[in-house]
């Protein structure tokens, strides 16, 4: 089975600009979660989605925002963008989410915000 | 809301064995998740614990207390490949809350 993709891998922007950042998860899983990455805050959750629903958000402006499609994919955007936004962006995808689901995560995508 | 606390940093030699411990306080528990980073990669999984006691896997175990909030994990035979981040992190309300990580370096 293919594992979770998410493109791009790698971009560069400019402070006030926005991002369309990409996720598709792994084939038959329906729960896809977003989290930011930076050396200091750690892993940050930003939201997750079950069937086109979000059912979580982390604490992020409003800034953030993402859906899911019907095929289970699913994409986030930021605009304004801001120096901090700078991040390793990941994806991670598991069977309808909860508990004791294991989170399986893709590649990321390394947003520079300059 | 959730607080965990890992070690940031550890060192060890080819060959040793490392425990990295996890703490965490947590308003409801459903398990606990260890995961591996390469720097510049995803996260892998590692292990999932649930019920107290030690669980092993090859080269790696991972124990958990439910009473005392609080796991490790027990890299043992350590091999250079194993230099990584290594993170705990415990779900709640379709998410998961991670420490901050902690970076093994592997020595020869």
């Amino acid at each position: 089975k293919a594992g979770v993709t998410q493109t791009p891998r790698y971009l560069i922007k400019t402070r006030g600009q926005q991002v369309t950042l990409s996720c598709s998860p792994i084939s038959g899983h329906r729960s896809v979660s977003w989290y930011q990455q930076t050396p200091g805050q750690g892993l940050q959750f930003l939201f997750e989605y079950f069937s086109e629903t979000q059912r979580n958000k982390g604490n992020f402006p409003g800034r953030f925002s993402g859906r899911q499609f019907s095929n289970s994919r699913s994409e986030m955007n930021v605009s304004t963008l801001e120096l901090g936004d700078s991040a390793l962006y990941l994806c991670a995808s598991s069977l309808a989410g909860g508990g004791a689901e294991t989170q399986y995560f893709g590649p990321g995508t390394r947003l520079l915000v300059l | 809301g959730q607080n965990i606390d890992q070690p940031t940093e550890m060192t060890a030699t080819e060959g040793a064995i490392v425990q990295i411990n996890c703490t965490y306080q947590t308003s409801g528990f459903n398990g606990l998740f260890w995961y591996q980073q390469h720097a510049g990669e995803a996260p892998t999984f590692l292990s999932y614990n649930v019920l107290d006691g030690l669980e092993e896997k090859g080269r790696f175990s991972s124990f958990l207390s439910r009473s005392k909030g609080y796991s490790y994990l027990l890299l043992k035979e350590l091999q250079m490949k194993d230099s990584a981040s290594y993170l705990c992190a415990v779900p709640n309300d379709y998410k998961l809350s991670f420490g901050a990580g902690t970076t093994v370096t592997v020595r020869a």
